[in-house]
């Protein structure tokens, strides 16, 4: 199976900064990576595919990158409403894999 | 893109089933396979197995061989995911999500997930 792992497992910033998370595959898996943010009580919600695709509605101001092994993902202009837990996932095979999630805090 | 409407909670005793419907809605329904993911309380999430909307074709996590059966009605478009044997360890939120089928897609909407509480 293919390990995911996301650092930090928590951070704290201010509004209007820019965050980033990143996540590594224990083998390539080239750009078959999602993330979803997951807010509290609420089902998770798709926010970018294949590495760097925004989801249809998604705001720009998500943003990923990466291929292979490390990927990242950058929340710029944070906002109280991007307090989540935010989790990657390879679809490269099966099974499907999640990191462990970041969770994401507005200081 | 496919909205998912997931049954409602369940409580179920050790060692019962449970059976989690997901129904779809929208345009070419058939050409979506649908996942499930469950997730513990204060925990991460966790992959269960897939099922095509077409062919009705499954894949199972190795976790979950033995126990999960993934089914479908086509003549009202929803998705079903019985756990067997429950134990309290399987008390979670249960989510389905859809993906265009294919060996590589990505998922693009979540059900609002099902409590499944398993207590004596």
């Amino acid at each position: 199976d293919i390990q995911m792992t996301q650092s930090p497992s928590s951070l704290s910033a201010s509004v209007g900064d820019r965050v980033t998370i990143t996540c590594r595959a224990s083998q390539g898996i080239s750009n078959y990576l999602a993330w979803f943010q997951q807010k509290p009580g609420k089902a998770p919600k798709s926010l970018i595919y294949a590495a760097s695709s925004l989801q249809s509605g998604v705001p720009s101001k998500f943003s990923g990158s990466g291929s292979g092994t490390d990927f990242t993902l950058t929340i710029s202009n944070l906002q109280p409403e991007d307090s989540a837990t935010y989790y990657c996932q390879q679809y490269d095979s099966y099974p499907r894999t999640f990191g462990q999630g970041t969770k994401v805090e507005i200081e | 893109q496919v909205q998912l409407v997931q049954s409602g909670a369940e409580v179920k005793k050790p060692g019962a089933s449970v059976k989690v419907s997901c129904k779809a809605s929208g345009y070419a329904i058939t050409s979506y396979d649908i996942n499930w993911v469950r997730q513990a309380t204060g925990q991460g999430l966790e992959w269960m197995g897939w099922m095509s909307l077409n062919s009705g074709n499954t894949g199972y996590a190795q976790k979950f061989q033995g126990r999960v059966t993934m089914t479908r009605d086509t003549s009202i478009s929803t998705a079903y995911m019985e756990l067997s044997s429950l134990r309290s360890e399987d008390t979670a939120v249960y989510y389905c999500a859809s993906a265009k089928g294919g060996t590589r897609s990505s998922y693009e909407n979540w059900g609002q997930g099902t409590l499944v509480t398993v207590s004596s």
